[in-house]
């Protein structure tokens, strides 16, 4: 499977973006990219994903870099809520491989 | 908003005992999965199924762990005998279909503790 490489931790500032980075230079042409987070306590939770194009929803914004070798979540304003550990995650479109593999994640602090 | 439904929430046993957990996912969701989490790791998963049939069960540890879907429905996941390093959580997830990107739902998990 191909790897992505996150930092291990970030913090930010109540009401101000977030940029959430993720490496995946070993992406292939059929890998989607997919980001989840999981808040304390809870299950992990789907935030979105993209192939090759920048992709907003009503959480989160994903930047995909032209190579697409790295990508970027964006929250445009971050809450406490949001404080979670962010997952970037590889993923083949279709077929029984097109299962998540999780790696460690970025834990992202929200302070106050 | 339909949820993935865990039980129970916390177990504690002693090593050598037997435990089980049981998911009901979302109504509808062919693709059932079941992951552990180590405290401080991302979930690894165990096994997939695919209405009632196992698509991939390459890390479950098969000496001790199972599991089963009867009807394609809820699923029990079952480990006999228990290990001290079986503490850890135990995820339930779905989604409606195999790949495709249909995003995974996940439970609350069940939070395993063995003594």
């Amino acid at each position: 499977d191909a790897k992505t490489t996150q930092p291990n931790s970030m913090e930010s500032n109540e009401e101000e973006p977030v940029h959430l980075p993720c490496n995946h230079s070993t992406i292939s042409g059929t890998d989607y990219i997919h980001w989840y987070r999981q808040l304390p306590s809870q299950g992990p939770e789907y935030v979105i994903h993209g192939l090759t194009s920048n992709v907003n929803n009503r959480m989160a914004s994903l930047a995909i870099a032209e190579d697409r070798k790295s990508s970027t979540l964006i929250l445009h304003r971050a809450t406490l809520r949001d404080a979670a550990v962010y997952y970037c995650i590889l993923r083949l479109h279709t077929g029984a491989n097109s299962k998540l593999t999780f790696g460690k994640g970025i834990t992202l602090s929200v302070r106050p | 908003e339909a949820e993935v439904a865990q039980s129970p929430r916390y177990k504690i046993t002693e090593k050598s005992q037997a435990v089980a957990f049981w998911c009901d996912p979302i109504s509808g969701h062919a693709t059932l999965y079941w992951y552990r989490q180590i405290l401080g790791q991302g979930p690894e998963l165990l096994v997939q199924f695919q209405d009632e049939s196992v698509v991939d069960d390459s890390q479950l540890p098969k000496d001790r762990f199972s599991a089963e879907r009867l009807k394609g429905v809820d699923s029990t996941l079952k480990i006999q005998p228990a290990e001290l390093g079986d503490s850890a959580m135990y995820l339930c997830a779905s989604s409606p279909q195999q790949g495709n990107n249909s995003p995974l739902h996940f439970g609350n998990g069940t939070r395993l503790t063995v003594t």
